[in-house]
């Protein structure tokens, strides 16, 4: 129940396309969904959350979906640049006298000239 | 400029040695944790301290140990007991406010095992 399942592994768009990550939880507790983007050898940076009460969140060319009776969402980057390329994890955290995370499994993604 | 500071970045050891990793936050942030990543695993909780001079396991404490003596500290050592400590080991600090739900990462550390 405390998994988060993240696909694809991993991701190739052209320049200007739409990169979509999924993600899915089972654990109803969890009221907070980040994404935080990576890039090699650094430490991720939240990119972008949403709370449960919103269907959808936008900020800039990134946006989250959230499905709450299905238990999914998933990060849209639409126009992607070659300097989107990084690897993207979503994560789902409940508070509980501190955050608890659970982090996806990451999803690689590769944007071609 | 306010932020996580990891050391060293890269780090190796001889198998049987006891390794600290040191994590160092200006965030004036009372949670912090620690976290390990290994390719296609995404990342796993080892420990986290809510405040100073207590700190709890996460779900892969074993062949770790901790301290938070300062606010700004949080150390963790890898001792000999982890059977597979080559990995990357970042560390995060958040508020405890439940109305600000935000982890803030360091840079990290990489440890290799010769």
């Amino acid at each position: 129940q405390q998994q988060v399942k993240q696909s694809p592994q991993s991701l190739i768009v052209q320049k200007g396309g739409i990169s979509i990550i999924n993600c899915a939880y089972e654990n109803t507790a969890f009221d907070y969904f980040p994404w935080y983007q990576q890039f090699p050898g650094k430490g991720p940076a939240l990119l972008i959350a949403i709370r449960p009460d919103v269907s959808e969140k936008k900020e800039g060319r990134f946006t989250i979906s959230f499905n709450k009776s299905a238990k999914q969402f998933s990060l849209h980057i639409m126009d992607s640049q070659p300097g989107d390329s990084a690897t993207y994890f979503c994560a789902a955290s409940f508070y509980s006298g501190t955050y608890k995370y659970i982090f996806g499994t990451g999803t690689r993604l590769k944007v071609l000239a | 400029d306010g932020g996580i500071t990891q050391s060293p970045k890269y780090l190796f050891r001889k198998e049987g040695q006891n390794v600290t990793l040191s994590c160092e936050q200006n965030l004036n942030h009372d949670a912090m944790y620690w976290y390990r990543q290994d390719p296609g695993q995404g990342l796993r909780l080892i420990y986290y301290s809510q405040i100073v001079n207590d700190f709890q396991k996460g779900d892969i404490a074993e062949g770790y140990s901790v301290s938070r003596e300062k606010k700004e500290s949080f150390p963790l050592t890898v001792t000999s007991a982890q059977k597979n400590p080559t990995a990357f080991y970042l560390c995060a600090s958040s508020v405890r406010d439940p109305g600000a739900n935000v982890l803030t990462f360091g840079a990290g550390s990489r440890l290799t095992v010769l």
